[in-house]
C-alpha cells in the first residue's frame, strides 16, 4: 500500500461546480498535511495547510479525518483557472520533516 | 523578493556522463530540500541541508548522487555516472531557519534530466 494515495482523475468539472478530492496515507503517526498546487510543467505550490479543525481559504476548504487516515479538499465555485494538478503532501512526526507526496489528482475545469 | 531559482533548466546526457545541477535557495533560508519525480511517480525526497550540513539524506538512491552545499548557500546535486533511470525532473525547496511543522517549502522550477 502506497505511503499517501491519490486518485490521478482527471476530474473534468464544468465552471461554477463543487469538486473535492481525497487523499489517504497510510501512516498513523503523520502530523502535518498539505494541499499544494501544480500548473504543467512548473513547481509545486502550497495551497494549503490542513489542521486537525478544519480550515477554509476563500473557495477552499481542506479537511482532516485521523480516524479514518484521509484529508479531503472542497473547491466550490471552480473557475478555469483552478485547473491544475492538486498534490498531498503528508509528514510523519518527529525531528525529520521528511515529506511524503501523493501522486497528484489532475483537475480540468471547462466553460 | 526573488525566488528558489535552478540551473540549468534542461538537461540531456548520454547514459555514463556527468551532470551537475544547482539550486540557489531564497536568501536567508537555511533549510534546503532536493526532490525528484520520475515520469508516472510521486515526487520524492532526496536530501536536506540545514545551512551546509546535511540533516538527512536518506533518500538519495546511490552513491552516484553527490549533494553540497559549501558555505551554506547554494547547493549541487552532482551524478556521475548517470543512468536512464536518474531521468526526471530535479525540484529544489527551500524554507526559513527555525521552521516548525506546517511551515512552507518554496519550490524552484526544477531541472528537466533526460539521459539517453
Amino acid at each position: 500500500r502506497k505511503e499517501v494515495e491519490q486518485d490521478p482523475g482527471p476530474f473534468n468539472v464544468p465552471e461554477g461546480a463543487t469538486v473535492a478530492f481525497n487523499c489517504t496515507y497510510s501512516n498513523s503517526a503523520s502530523q502535518s498535511f498539505f494541499w499544494y498546487r501544480q500548473d504543467c510543467r512548473k513547481e509545486p505550490k502550497l495551497l494549503m495547510s490542513v489542521y486537525s479543525s478544519g480550515n477554509e481559504d476563500g473557495r477552499f476548504t481542506a479537511q482532516l479525518n485521523r480516524a479514518s487516515q484521509y484529508i479531503s479538499l472542497l473547491i466550490r465555485d471552480s473557475k478555469l483557472s483552478d485547473s491544475a494538478t492538486y498534490l498531498c503532501v503528508v509528514k510523519a512526526s518527529g525531528g525529520s520533516y521528511i515529506p511524503t507526496f501523493g501522486r497528484g489528482t489532475s483537475l480540468i475545469v471547462h466553460p | 523578493e526573488a525566488g528558489v531559482t535552478q540551473f540549468p533548466s534542461h538537461s540531456v546526457i548520454e547514459k555514463g556522463q556527468t551532470v551537475t545541477l544547482r539550486c540557489d535557495p531564497i536568501s536567508g533560508h537555511d533549510n534546503l530540500y532536493w526532490y525528484r519525480r520520475v515520469m508516472g511517480k510521486e515526487i520524492k525526497f532526496l536530501l536536506h541541508f540545514v545551512k551546509e550540513s546535511k540533516q538527512d539524506e536518506s533518500g538519495m538512491p546511490n552513491n552516484r548522487f553527490l549533494a553540497e552545499r559549501t558555505g551554506g548557500t547554494y547547493s549541487t546535486l552532482k551524478v556521475q555516472p548517470a543512468e536512464l533511470e536518474d531521468s526526471g525532473v530535479y525540484f529544489c525547496a527551500s524554507s526559513p531557519p527555525s521552521a516548525g511543522l506546517f511551515y512552507e517549502q518554496y519550490f524552484g522550477p526544477g531541472t528537466r534530466l533526460t539521459v539517453t
